[in-house]
């Protein structure tokens, strides 16, 4: 079955790390840039983070640059976003998402990050 | 990375058709062909409805359709029915692998 499956949220306090991942299946995962998007409470999507397929160059929103590090294992099919100092305003759903080149045609459920004391 | 801007909320009956803006600048929307459109249901992963401004995946219902003109691009919902209200966000490449999404146009079915 083709899907990606989000794990590694949780509550956290600000100024902590938290390690997320996501595991594919259903495809050749390596052809294929992988995505972070995040939904904050009752709010819309935001691009946080994109690695591309091979050569694995990276990618990341002004908000998030400098704190989250995206990684990807091609060999055992899992994105993973390192996030570190996080703040209040990191709490969201984080989805995964597989990019075609210029959209995403295939999200995870998500997996839901909060940041509080 | 500002947001592209999308109104609140449309509303429609059943049958009629709604259409959803994006407005962006020439940097994201304006300055690419690479707008793509998302439906999302509550407590659900957001579904690819269209790409690349016009272009429609397979499964989805040709009631969808995509234009643009300049910096707004839009969502053509025809025929609207039940199980078309969901939330839906435009998203456009802007340049050196960035992306921006809008902030979500809230559809209702009356």
């Amino acid at each position: 079955e083709v899907q990606l499956v989000e794990s590694g949220g949780g509550l956290v306090q600000p100024g902590g790390s938290l390690r997320l991942s996501c595991a594919a299946s259903g495809f050749t995962f390596s052809n294929y840039a992988m995505t972070w998007v995040r939904q904050a409470p009752g709010k819309g999507l935001e691009w946080v983070s994109t690695i591309t397929g091979s050569s694995g160059n990276t990618y990341y929103a002004d908000s998030v640059k400098g704190r989250f590090t995206i990684a990807r294992d091609n060999s055992k099919n899992t994105l993973h976003l390192q996030m570190n100092s996080l703040r209040a305003d990191d709490t969201a759903v984080y989805h995964c998402a597989k990019e075609n080149p210029y959209y995403y045609d295939l999200w995870g459920q998500g997996t839901l990050v909060t940041v509080s004391s | 990375q500002s947001a592209l801007t999308q109104p609140r909320s449309v509303s429609g009956s059943p049958g009629q058709s709604v259409t959803i803006s994006c407005t962006g600048t020439s940097s994201d929307v304006g300055g690419y062909e690479y707008v793509s459109w998302y439906q999302q249901h509550p407590g659900k992963a957001p579904k690819l409805m269209i790409y690349d401004v016009n272009r429609r995946p397979s499964g989805v219902p040709d009631r969808f359709s995509g234009s643009k003109s300049g910096n707004t691009a839009s969502l053509t919902i025809s025929g609207l029915q039940a199980e078309d209200e969901a939330d839906y966000y435009c998203c456009s490449y802007a340049g050196s692998y960035i992306y921006v999404f809008g902030a979500g146009t809230k559809v209702t079915v009356l």
